[in-house]
């Protein structure tokens, strides 16, 4: 199975701060990353897809980069509502695999 | 849009069969392109992928589950289930269906969600 690890496993920060999660696969996955934002409770919420690629509806200050083993999830100016946990998971290769999560809090 | 919704029994005996139920609205499970889904997640812990159904029947499963995991899809009722066999307190989790999409890349992504449902596994 690819392992995904993200980095780090928990982050403090304030409103208005750029705010910056990698993820690294254990082998190449091209651009098969997907990022999803999860609050308490909740089930998860695609913010991302292929890398980079924007789901519908989410803001524009979550963008997403890289290919290969490493990527990057980045918030450009966080705001009250991005305060959640942030997961990474690749469809390269069956099994599709997860990240541990990012808790990012105030 | 499109929205899911997880049932089923909320506690299950060691030993025993967990079945759960998503149903699926404002969309058909047999339109061509989607998988359904199953994923679940321990307390505290990250995401796992049980496996999925291709609107055309095929499978794929974890291999971690492979061997007590069946998912099914009942097109008239607009639903698919998932039924894991041989439980263990191993299994307590909150389990979420969820819509894999594939865009013109190959790349596929689960972009509907249920707001998962806790089943624990207990005498």
């Amino acid at each position: 199975d690819i392992q995904m690890t993200q980095s780090p496993s928990s982050l403090s920060a304030s409103v208005g701060d750029r705010v910056t999660i990698t993820c690294r696969a254990s082998q190449t996955i091209s651009g098969f990353l997907n990022w999803y934002q999860q609050k308490p409770g909740k089930a998860p919420k695609l913010l991302i897809y292929a890398a980079y690629i924007l789901q519908t509806g989410v803001p524009s200050r979550f963008s997403g980069s890289g290919s290969g083993t490493d990527f990057t999830l980045t918030i450009s100016s966080l705001q009250p509502e991005d305060f959640a946990t942030y997961s990474c998971q690749q469809s390269s290769t069956s099994p599709y695999t997860f990240g541990q999560g990012t808790k990012v809090e105030i | 849009q499109v929205q899911l919704q997880e049932s089923g029994p909320g506690l299950v005996k060691p030993s025993q069969t967990l079945s759960l139920t998503c149903t699926v609205s404002g969309g058909s499970i047999s339109s061509g392109g989607y998988s359904w889904s199953w994923i679940r997640q321990h307390p505290g812990k990250g995401l796992e992928w049980i496996g999925y159904m291709y609107y055309t029947g095929s499978t794929n499963y974890n291999p971690s589950l492979k061997s007590r995991v069946t998912i099914s899809l009942d097109t008239t009722k607009n639903q698919f289930s998932l039924t894991l066999s041989s439980v263990t307190a191993a299994d307590t989790a909150v389990y979420f269906c969820a819509r894999i999409s594939r865009n013109d890349y190959g790349a596929n992504y689960f972009d509907y969600w249920g707001q998962g449902t806790l089943v624990t596994v207990s005498s």
